[in-house]
């Protein structure tokens, strides 16, 4: 069964730092694309971020470009966000996704989120 | 710009069927999209993978209840819900991509009656 997991949210002041993770397992994870995708309370889905199965390629939403990194550790089948300069308006739940083995871009699988809040 | 339009809102009666609509921007109506579900509480789930000309791949365990289709004109995708149940009742949203991009739609909010 494929999962993914996350972990890391919480609450942080603006201006702070915060990283997330996300566990993979059923699949073989060093051959998908995955992503980081987001939904601020009250909001629809975003895209921030997604990287190639060995990292060579990274892409970022506008809105979080220049602030969020996006890695994985494929030894250890794991996604990672690291978030800096934190803004109110990126509180949000965040999810993990994988894209289909077929079609990068396509979602095919997500993980159950975890809340980041922003705020002093 | 790549960008998806969905209505805000949608409902129809339990046992009755309904269909959504996803329209794609005008210069990228020949992409394909992914319609996904998302229950409150949960996390998003996969339903379909939609080609522009209408074939479409279900993911694992969803019901033949759920299919796709596409308009002639090509900017248009549907999902149609067949048969509805109470469980149902979710915010449905559509989702493309291009090179170092993924775009969703604003979501639709399906009540069921």
């Amino acid at each position: 069964e494929v999962q993914l997991v996350e972990s890391g949210g919480g609450l942080v002041q603006p201006g702070g730092s915060l990283r997330l993770s996300c566990a993979g397992s059923g699949f073989t994870f060093s051959t998908y694309w995955v992503s980081w995708v987001r939904q601020a309370p009250g909001k629809g889905l975003e895209w921030v971020a997604n990287i190639k199965q060995d990292g060579s390629e990274k892409y970022y939403g506008d809105s979080v470009k220049g602030r969020f990194t996006i890695s994985r550790d494929n030894t250890m089948s794991s996604l990672y966000l690291q978030m800096n300069s934190l803004r109110a308006e990126d509180t949000a739940v965040y999810f993990c996704a994988r894209d289909r083995y077929d079609s990068t871009g396509c979602v095919d699988y997500w993980g159950q989120g975890t809340l980041v809040t922003v705020s002093s | 710009q790549l960008v998806l339009t969905q209505s805000p809102s949608a409902s129809a009666s339990l046992g009755a069927s309904v269909k959504l609509t996803c329209t794609l921007s005008n210069e990228h109506s020949t992409y394909a999209i992914a319609w996904h579900q998302h229950q409150p509480e949960k996390g998003p789930r996969y339903l379909m993978k939609l080609n522009n000309d209408g074939s479409h791949i279900r993911g694992d365990g969803i019901p033949d209840r759920f299919s796709g289709s596409s308009s002639e004109s090509g900017a248009e995708r549907y999902l149609t819900i067949s048969s509805l149940q109470s469980e149902d009742e979710a915010d449905y949203y559509c989702q493309t991509w291009g090179t170092g991009v993924q775009v969703f739609g604003g979501g639709t909010r399906l009540t069921v009656l």
